[in-house]
């Protein structure tokens, strides 16, 4: 079964700084990793994503790096904002089947950003 | 853009009544998920279809049922409700294997008394 798993249930950043948030997973055999952000009461919204024949994808402020040799995701922002506040998520898919993809979440991590 | 509309923001429903939440997306899309999510347990998927009346159980799916009658429409059935299945439901609509990811509804909170 593919388990991802976020460590840090929450992180607190000062306004200006980089935040770093960590996913690992324990199976390798699929072509992209995904990140998710939530705010309260909303579904959460995609937000960068990392095919498995790179090492890097950057979008803005927003970089996703993969180790897969570590089997490790993780996501950059600099520089935070207070807007970044939210609950982040990696999710990798599994179990195709007739095509479909299973997105398997990790925990989340609640990011704070102080002013 | 893609919408993903779910029926109901909140709902309060008593132990053991009949639960239906809908889910209407606009794109086409084969693929649709329901999730729960629960405070230290992530999203955890209850079931998926990837087709007009096709459907796979998810990770936790004791206690619920779908419904896909049409492309556009995904239903989540809770059959009794019971107060541990108080949570926030997410409904997810995805184009299959393109990378793009999940599109999600707004979430309805249900709380089950």
């Amino acid at each position: 079964d593919q388990q991802v798993k976020q460590n840090s249930p929450s992180l607190s950043v000062q306004e200006g700084r980089i935040s770093i948030l960590n996913c690992d997973y324990t199976n390798s055999m699929f072509d992209y990793f995904l990140w998710y952000k939530k705010y309260p009461a909303e579904g959460p919204t995609f937000l960068i994503s990392i095919s498995s024949i790179k090492d890097k994808n950057e979008d803005g402020r927003f970089t996703v790096f993969l180790n897969k040799s570590a089997k490790h995701l993780s996501l950059h922002i600099v520089p935070s904002q207070p807007g970044d506040s939210a609950v982040y998520f990696c999710a990798v898919p599994t179990a195709v089947i007739q095509g479909a993809q299973k997105l398997v979440f990790g925990q989340g991590t609640r990011l704070t950003i102080n002013p | 853009d893609v919408k993903v509309t779910q029926s109901s923001r909140y709902l309060v429903k008593r132990t053991g009544e009949k639960v239906f939440l809908e889910c209407v997306q606009d794109m086409d899309h084969e693929n649709m998920f329901w999730y729960r999510q629960d405070p230290g347990l992530g999203l955890r998927l209850i079931y998926f279809s990837y087709d007009v009346k096709m459907k796979e159980k998810g990770d936790i799916p004791e206690g619920y049922s779908v419904s896909r009658e049409k492309k556009e429409r995904f239903s989540l059935i809770l059959e009794s409700a019971s107060t541990n299945q108080t949570s926030m439901y997410l409904c997810a609509s995805i184009e299959g294997g393109t990378g793009r990811g999940a599109f999600f509804g707004q979430g309805t909170r249900l709380t089950v008394v």
